[in-house]
C-alpha cells in the first residue's frame, strides 16, 4: 500500500461525456502528478502540483483540467471525451522539492470510453 | 520539450542471463529515476542517482548515471522470474517517463 488513493478504480463512460477522477496524496506529501498510460504505452506526464499551485504541466489536453485543493487532494476533470482517452491514470505524490524524489503512485483509475 | 528514450523496448531472456536496459535523455537531467511496474500493477520506486557517474546496486541490480548527466543504465545480474515487468527510467523536474522495457524471464 503506497498510502496514495485514487478513486473510481473502474470508469466506463460514452463518448462526449465528463468524468472526475479523485486523488488522495500520502499523508505529508505537498506534490501531486498526473500520469497517463494507455495500452502498451508509457507513462505521459499531464501535470503536476504542489501545494495547491500548479507546477508543471505536460501534454495534458485543453479538455482535460486539474486542481489541488487546500487539503491537498487532487482531482482531474476530463470532458467531450472521446475514444482514445481510455486508459489507465495515475496519480503520484512526494514530499517535493528539487529533486523530486521518490513517487509514490495510486492504484490507478481505468478509464473506458465507450 | 523534453524527452527521455528508452531501449529496448522488449527483452526476453532465459532465467540466470544478465538484463540491461538504457536510458538516454535529450538534455541534461537534474536527477534520474528508476521505477518497475508489475504486470497489473502500479510503478514502484526503485532508485534515485543525482551525481554525475554516480553507481548504486541494489542486491542484483546495478544503476549507473552517465558524466554527462543525459544517459542511465539499468542492469541485472542473473535474472530470476521476480524479475519479470516492466522498467521506467524517469527524468528532471517534471519526472517525464521513458515509454519502458518490458522483462520476460523464461523458467
Amino acid at each position: 500500500d503506497s498510502g496514495v488513493t485514487q478513486t473510481p478504480k473502474h470508469l466506463i463512460t460514452a463518448t462526449g461525456q465528463r468524468v472526475t477522477l479523485r486523488c488522495s496524496p500520502r499523508s505529508g506529501d505537498l506534490s501531486v502528478y498526473w500520469y497517463q498510460q494507455s495500452l502498451d504505452q508509457g507513462l505521459q506526464f499531464l501535470i503536476q502540483y504542489y501545494n495547491g499551485e500548479e507546477r508543471a504541466k505536460g501534454n495534458i489536453l485543453e479538455r482535460f483540467s486539474a486542481q489541488q485543493f487546500p487539503d491537498l487532494h487532487s482531482e482531474l476533470n476530463l470532458s467531450s471525451l472521446e475514444l482514445g482517452d481510455s486508459a489507465l491514470y495515475f496519480c503520484a505524490s512526494s514530499v517535493g522539492g528539487s529533486p523530486p524524489g521518490e513517487l509514490f503512485f495510486g492504484e490507478g483509475s481505468r478509464l473506458t470510453v465507450l | 520539450g523534453q524527452q527521455v528514450m528508452q531501449i529496448p523496448q522488449y527483452q526476453h531472456v532465459q532465467e540466470g542471463e544478465d538484463f540491461t536496459t538504457y536510458c538516454n535523455s535529450s538534455t541534461t537531467l537534474s536527477n534520474i529515476q528508476w521505477y518497475k511496474q508489475r504486470p497489473g500493477g502500479h510503478p514502484v520506486f526503485l532508485i534515485q542517482l543525482v551525481k554525475s557517474g554516480e553507481v548504486k546496486k541494489q542486491k542484483r541490480l546495478t544503476f549507473q548515471f552517465g558524466e554527462a548527466k543525459k544517459n542511465s543504465s539499468l542492469h541485472i545480474t542473473a535474472t530470476q522470474t521476480t524479475d519479470v515487468g516492466t522498467y521506467f527510467c524517469a527524468g528532471g523536474g517534471k519526472l517525464i517517463f521513458g515509454q519502458g522495457t518490458e522483462l520476460s524471464v523464461k523458467p
